[in-house]
């Protein structure tokens, strides 16, 4: 089955502590992206990656990393977890090739982070 | 800049009521896409519809329908005799042609369909 997946889907964490949010694509995509949801903003992209070892930051890039090592895994890495990083996470992929960004994004089924 | 603007936060309808669920967006690209997502009480985003700059022509799907209107720079969705499981956030996303175009996303609006 084609998917999206993600891990943890919930997480409490404290201040401070670094973490990491995983999320693999079976679709053989160039392009994936990480966005956070936030209850009145929708969702807002906070990096993306063309293809392999290719990334570029998003809207709201400040206190997370990523790495794009292997094409079908995009981590999402927060060193330094801070309350305001609370929010919905969500990862997806999509082809580059054909239609480009017309293409449809596929989601994950979203990571619930709370930085106490 | 680009923006997508959902001005409805919440709508609660009766089952079997239409409802319209507006969308108005900005972008000075002359090429761009939009795209409607679901995302129901289990969390999930479902894609609904997209539908490219150039292609004005209405889409109706089952109960579901989009109205596009360059003019007004708006892509509105119907639902027809709203069911129950119809509940759910509904967001509405803008993002530039090329290969790097990320998505824009409107608010959401969380539609209610009552029993």
């Amino acid at each position: 089955e084609a998917q999206v997946t993600q891990n943890p889907r919930y997480l409490i964490t404290v201040t401070g502590k670094k973490l990491t949010v995983t999320c693999s694509q079976n679709m053989n995509h160039e392009y994936m992206s990480w966005y956070r949801q936030d209850p009145g903003l929708g969702l807002r992209q906070i990096y993306y990656s063309m293809n392999v070892e290719v990334t570029d930051k998003g809207d709201v890039p400040e206190g997370y990393k990523v790495s794009r090592k292997e094409k079908r895994n995009f981590p999402l890495i927060l060193e330094s977890p801070s309350p305001n990083q609370t929010s919905l996470y969500f990862c997806a992929s999509r082809p580059v090739q054909g239609l480009g960004s017309y293409n449809e994004q596929f989601f994950g089924p979203g990571t619930r982070l709370t930085v106490l | 800049a680009q923006k997508v603007t959902q001005a409805q936060t919440e709508i609660s309808v009766v089952e079997k009521e239409d409802v319209t669920l507006d969308c108005v967006y900005e972008t000075r690209d002359t090429t761009y896409y939009l795209f409607w997502y679901k995302q129901p009480p289990s969390g999930e985003l479902v894609f609904l519809i997209r539908r490219n700059s150039f292609d004005e022509q209405n889409e109706i799907s089952g109960r579901y329908s989009w109205n596009f209107q360059k003019s007004t720079s708006s892509f509105n969705f119907t639902i027809t005799a709203s069911q129950v499981v119809d509940s759910a956030v509904y967001f509405c996303a803008l993002s530039s042609s090329g290969n790097t175009g990320k998505l824009i996303f409107g608010q959401g609006t969380t539609l209610q369909v009552k029993p």
